[in-house]
């Protein structure tokens, strides 16, 4: 089945630790997204990506870093550098940029101890 | 930058309700998306749209371009509808979606 793949779906971190967020489609999707969603508030766009090799910086991009060096995969690492990173990631792609259906996966929960 | 209001923030209903979910937004925008977001945090797309109406099953989205609003209902409301609904408009892609802070629907047997 077609579909986009998160991992892992919780994900425990020491302050000061990077960690790496997996996203994966098997939808041929060219438009790839990462959003944040914090309690009480809507989704906040991370990074997206439009083709291969090349991504943009959403509005909330410090702190974070992403790849997309196959269409099929857009892996985003949460750096130190992010000074609250305790939240819910959610990976979306779509076939033809927000214009088109959106495709969610099941998102990943941050927790830094 | 544009501003999406969502009411109610939380609506609590009977089985076999009419559901209506409202989208407001400041700027004019080339696409509004309603999304489900389920208790364990999936979110699946429902609808898209630029113009008119759309109807899937016993859900129907509205959108008024002049007056930048959206609607979504549900008809014969069931349990399984409980989740947040969550309306995002987009400008152009540069830009991407904004999002509303999302409905808390719980349908009570």
């Amino acid at each position: 089945d077609g579909g986009i793949t998160q991992s892992p779906k919780y994900l425990f971190r020491k302050e000061g630790q990077n960690v790496t967020l997996s996203c994966e489609q098997n939808l041929n999707h060219d438009a790839m997204y990462w959003y944040r969603q914090d309690p009480g508030q809507g989704l906040r766009l991370i990074y997206y990506s439009q083709i291969v090799n090349d991504f943009q910086k959403g509005d909330i991009a410090e702190g974070y870093s992403v790849s997309r060096e196959k269409k099929e995969s857009f892996p985003l690492t949460v750096t130190s550098a992010q000074k609250n990173p305790t939240a819910f990631y959610l990976c979306a792609s779509s076939i033809g940029g927000y214009t088109g259906e959106l495709f969610f996966g099941e998102g990943s929960r941050l927790t830094v101890l | 930058k544009n501003e999406v209001e969502q009411s109610p923030q939380n609506l609590t209903a009977q089985e076999g309700e009419f559901i209506t979910i409202n989208c407001s937004y400041s700027v004019g925008i080339s696409a509004l998306h309603w999304l489900q977001q389920h208790p364990g945090g999936g979110i699946v797309s429902l609808f898209m749209l630029s113009s008119g109406k759309k109807k899937h099953g016993r859900l129907i989205a509205t959108i008024n371009i002049q007056e930048k609003h959206s609607s979504l209902h549900i008809t014969a409301s069931h349990p399984r509808d409980s989740a947040v609904y969550i309306c995002a408009v987009g400008v152009q892609e540069a830009d991407g979606l904004t999002f509303g802070k999302g409905t808390h629907l719980i349908i009570q047997p």
